[in-house]
Protein backbone atom coordinates (compact mmCIF):
# COMPACT_ATOMS: atom_id res chain seq x y z
CA UNK A 1 0.00 0.00 0.00
CA UNK A 2 0.96 3.74 -0.88
CA UNK A 3 2.21 5.48 2.51
CA UNK A 4 3.44 8.99 2.98
CA UNK A 5 5.70 9.68 6.23
CA UNK A 6 5.99 13.55 7.84
CA UNK A 7 7.67 12.36 11.37
CA UNK A 8 7.83 16.26 12.11
CA UNK A 9 4.43 16.83 13.35
CA UNK A 10 4.88 20.61 14.77
CA UNK A 11 8.19 22.59 13.87
CA UNK A 12 8.88 26.37 15.21
CA UNK A 13 11.61 28.53 14.69
CA UNK A 14 12.38 31.85 14.10
CA UNK A 15 12.20 34.11 11.22
CA UNK A 16 15.01 34.41 8.93
CA UNK A 17 16.14 30.98 9.81
CA UNK A 18 15.89 28.00 7.03
CA UNK A 19 14.01 25.03 7.93
CA UNK A 20 13.59 21.66 6.33
CA UNK A 21 10.31 19.30 6.16
CA UNK A 22 10.64 15.67 5.88
CA UNK A 23 8.70 13.33 3.82
CA UNK A 24 9.53 9.68 3.53
CA UNK A 25 7.18 7.42 1.03
CA UNK A 26 6.47 4.22 0.17
CA UNK A 27 5.15 2.45 -3.03
CA UNK A 28 5.02 -0.01 -5.45
CA UNK A 29 4.72 1.70 -8.27
CA UNK A 30 7.92 2.39 -10.91
CA UNK A 31 6.19 5.37 -11.67
CA UNK A 32 4.25 8.05 -9.59
CA UNK A 33 4.14 11.53 -8.70
CA UNK A 34 4.80 13.59 -5.46
CA UNK A 35 3.19 16.92 -4.30
CA UNK A 36 3.84 19.20 -1.66
CA UNK A 37 0.91 21.42 -0.25
CA UNK A 38 0.64 23.98 1.85
CA UNK A 39 -2.35 24.95 4.26
CA UNK A 40 -2.53 28.60 5.53
CA UNK A 41 -5.02 29.46 8.41
CA UNK A 42 -7.48 30.06 5.98
CA UNK A 43 -8.33 26.53 4.90
CA UNK A 44 -7.80 25.73 1.54
CA UNK A 45 -4.71 23.78 0.76
CA UNK A 46 -2.55 25.38 -2.27
CA UNK A 47 -0.44 23.45 -4.57
CA UNK A 48 3.56 24.01 -4.36
CA UNK A 49 5.10 21.78 -6.39
CA UNK A 50 5.39 18.15 -8.46
CA UNK A 51 7.79 16.19 -9.27
CA UNK A 52 7.98 12.93 -11.27
CA UNK A 53 9.36 9.64 -10.38
CA UNK A 54 11.63 9.64 -13.09
CA UNK A 55 13.08 12.94 -12.77
CA UNK A 56 15.60 13.35 -9.50
CA UNK A 57 16.65 16.80 -10.60
CA UNK A 58 16.09 18.97 -6.84
CA UNK A 59 14.19 22.12 -7.42
CA UNK A 60 14.64 25.90 -6.73
CA UNK A 61 11.58 28.28 -6.75
CA UNK A 62 12.83 31.78 -5.54
CA UNK A 63 13.14 30.78 -1.50
CA UNK A 64 11.74 27.49 -1.59
CA UNK A 65 13.50 24.20 -2.94
CA UNK A 66 12.73 20.62 -2.89
CA UNK A 67 15.13 17.47 -2.35
CA UNK A 68 14.01 14.54 -4.23
CA UNK A 69 16.22 11.30 -3.58
CA UNK A 70 14.73 7.98 -5.10
CA UNK A 71 17.57 5.89 -2.77
CA UNK A 72 16.07 7.20 0.46
CA UNK A 73 12.07 7.27 -0.69
CA UNK A 74 12.34 11.19 0.53
CA UNK A 75 11.33 14.10 -0.73
CA UNK A 76 12.42 16.89 1.31
CA UNK A 77 11.14 21.11 1.59
CA UNK A 78 13.58 23.30 2.77
CA UNK A 79 12.42 26.96 3.45
CA UNK A 80 15.31 29.29 3.13
CA UNK A 81 15.26 32.53 4.85
CA UNK A 82 11.75 31.84 6.39
CA UNK A 83 9.08 34.26 7.22
CA UNK A 84 6.03 34.97 9.27
CA UNK A 85 3.56 34.39 6.24
CA UNK A 86 5.52 30.88 5.49
CA UNK A 87 3.45 29.77 8.93
CA UNK A 88 1.10 26.74 7.50
CA UNK A 89 0.57 23.36 7.69
CA UNK A 90 2.64 21.29 5.20
CA UNK A 91 1.53 18.82 3.47
CA UNK A 92 3.68 15.87 1.25
CA UNK A 93 1.73 13.93 -1.23
CA UNK A 94 2.15 10.70 -3.38
CA UNK A 95 -0.07 10.05 -5.97
CA UNK A 96 -1.92 6.69 -7.63
CA UNK A 97 -4.60 5.66 -9.93
CA UNK A 98 -7.61 4.23 -8.74
CA UNK A 99 -10.82 3.40 -10.62
CA UNK A 100 -10.00 6.02 -13.27
CA UNK A 101 -9.30 8.74 -11.66
CA UNK A 102 -5.98 9.90 -9.58
CA UNK A 103 -5.71 9.45 -5.99
CA UNK A 104 -3.59 11.52 -3.62
CA UNK A 105 -2.33 9.55 -0.65
CA UNK A 106 -0.84 12.52 2.15
CA UNK A 107 0.94 12.78 4.92
CA UNK A 108 0.00 13.24 8.47
CA UNK A 109 1.15 17.35 7.59
CA UNK A 110 4.18 19.26 9.37
CA UNK A 111 2.27 22.68 11.11
CA UNK A 112 5.58 25.09 10.59
CA UNK A 113 5.63 28.15 13.06
CA UNK A 114 7.78 31.07 12.23
CA UNK A 115 8.11 33.75 15.01
CA UNK A 116 9.24 36.93 14.57
CA UNK B 1 -15.71 32.72 -9.86
CA UNK B 2 -12.58 31.42 -10.29
CA UNK B 3 -10.71 27.75 -9.11
CA UNK B 4 -12.93 25.61 -6.55
CA UNK B 5 -15.58 27.33 -4.32
CA UNK B 6 -17.43 25.98 -1.39
CA UNK B 7 -20.98 26.61 0.19
CA UNK B 8 -21.14 27.04 2.65
CA UNK B 9 -18.07 27.60 4.65
CA UNK B 10 -19.35 26.99 8.11
CA UNK B 11 -22.12 24.88 9.35
CA UNK B 12 -23.50 23.81 12.43
CA UNK B 13 -26.30 20.94 12.28
CA UNK B 14 -27.70 18.34 15.30
CA UNK B 15 -27.62 15.04 14.66
CA UNK B 16 -31.27 14.68 13.36
CA UNK B 17 -30.68 17.98 10.53
CA UNK B 18 -30.30 16.85 7.48
CA UNK B 19 -28.11 19.21 5.12
CA UNK B 20 -26.18 19.53 1.94
CA UNK B 21 -22.42 20.75 1.05
CA UNK B 22 -22.11 22.56 -2.27
CA UNK B 23 -19.01 22.36 -4.28
CA UNK B 24 -18.53 24.04 -8.00
CA UNK B 25 -14.97 24.12 -10.13
CA UNK B 26 -14.56 26.58 -12.60
CA UNK B 27 -11.32 25.12 -14.59
CA UNK B 28 -12.97 22.49 -16.75
CA UNK B 29 -11.54 19.38 -14.89
CA UNK B 30 -13.60 16.07 -15.07
CA UNK B 31 -12.78 14.37 -11.79
CA UNK B 32 -13.73 16.02 -8.07
CA UNK B 33 -13.52 14.54 -4.62
CA UNK B 34 -14.27 14.86 -1.10
CA UNK B 35 -12.06 15.15 2.01
CA UNK B 36 -12.57 14.85 5.45
CA UNK B 37 -9.59 16.42 7.90
CA UNK B 38 -10.25 16.29 11.56
CA UNK B 39 -7.44 16.46 14.28
CA UNK B 40 -7.48 12.94 14.25
CA UNK B 41 -6.88 12.00 11.01
CA UNK B 42 -5.53 15.27 9.02
CA UNK B 43 -6.36 14.47 5.54
CA UNK B 44 -8.85 11.51 4.65
CA UNK B 45 -10.24 10.85 0.92
CA UNK B 46 -14.03 10.19 1.40
CA UNK B 47 -15.18 10.33 -2.48
CA UNK B 48 -13.82 10.38 -5.96
CA UNK B 49 -15.62 11.23 -8.72
CA UNK B 50 -14.79 10.79 -12.74
CA UNK B 51 -16.61 12.00 -15.63
CA UNK B 52 -19.22 12.20 -13.38
CA UNK B 53 -19.16 8.56 -11.97
CA UNK B 54 -18.08 7.19 -8.73
CA UNK B 55 -14.63 5.55 -8.74
CA UNK B 56 -13.96 5.30 -4.83
CA UNK B 57 -15.87 5.06 -2.13
CA UNK B 58 -13.13 5.22 0.85
CA UNK B 59 -15.69 2.98 3.09
CA UNK B 60 -17.15 5.82 4.40
CA UNK B 61 -20.45 5.86 6.54
CA UNK B 62 -23.91 5.57 4.90
CA UNK B 63 -24.82 9.18 6.28
CA UNK B 64 -22.26 10.19 4.24
CA UNK B 65 -24.27 10.79 0.36
CA UNK B 66 -22.08 12.05 -2.60
CA UNK B 67 -23.85 13.29 -5.72
CA UNK B 68 -22.59 14.87 -8.74
CA UNK B 69 -24.69 16.13 -11.11
CA UNK B 70 -21.92 17.26 -14.09
CA UNK B 71 -18.19 17.67 -13.90
CA UNK B 72 -19.04 21.12 -11.85
CA UNK B 73 -20.71 20.39 -9.20
CA UNK B 74 -20.28 18.02 -6.47
CA UNK B 75 -22.70 17.73 -3.81
CA UNK B 76 -22.27 15.57 0.54
CA UNK B 77 -25.78 15.05 2.09
CA UNK B 78 -25.52 14.87 5.03
CA UNK B 79 -27.96 13.02 7.86
CA UNK B 80 -28.12 11.91 11.08
CA UNK B 81 -24.18 12.40 11.80
CA UNK B 82 -22.96 12.36 14.59
CA UNK B 83 -20.14 14.63 16.61
CA UNK B 84 -17.17 13.02 15.67
CA UNK B 85 -18.20 14.07 11.74
CA UNK B 86 -17.34 17.31 12.87
CA UNK B 87 -14.49 18.24 10.80
CA UNK B 88 -13.61 20.57 8.00
CA UNK B 89 -14.87 19.22 4.41
CA UNK B 90 -12.42 19.98 1.80
CA UNK B 91 -13.02 19.54 -1.91
CA UNK B 92 -10.60 19.37 -4.83
CA UNK B 93 -10.69 19.04 -8.72
CA UNK B 94 -8.27 17.99 -11.24
CA UNK B 95 -7.98 17.29 -14.60
CA UNK B 96 -8.39 13.50 -14.69
CA UNK B 97 -9.48 10.93 -15.44
CA UNK B 98 -6.75 8.61 -14.26
CA UNK B 99 -3.89 11.18 -14.87
CA UNK B 100 -0.82 10.90 -12.35
CA UNK B 101 0.76 13.57 -12.98
CA UNK B 102 -1.69 16.65 -12.18
CA UNK B 103 -2.38 18.28 -9.50
CA UNK B 104 -5.38 18.63 -7.33
CA UNK B 105 -6.98 22.10 -6.97
CA UNK B 106 -8.54 22.24 -3.25
CA UNK B 107 -11.56 24.15 -2.36
CA UNK B 108 -11.63 26.33 1.06
CA UNK B 109 -13.22 23.76 2.83
CA UNK B 110 -16.27 23.56 5.06
CA UNK B 111 -16.38 24.01 8.92
CA UNK B 112 -19.00 21.45 9.77
CA UNK B 113 -20.07 21.09 13.66
CA UNK B 114 -22.14 18.76 14.99
CA UNK B 115 -24.20 19.26 18.26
Amino acid sequence: AQKVTQAQTEISVVEKEDVTLDCVYETRDTTYYLFWYKQPPSGELVFLIRRNSFDEQNEISGRYSWNFQKSTSSFNFTITASQVVDSAVYFCALSEARGGAQKLVFGQGTRLTINP
Amino acid sequence: ETGVTQTPRHLVMGMTNKKSLKCEQHLGHNAMYWYKQSAKKPLELMFVYSLEERVENNSVPSRFSPECPNSSHLFLHLHTLQPEDSALYLCASSPGPGLLSYEQYFGPGTRLTVT
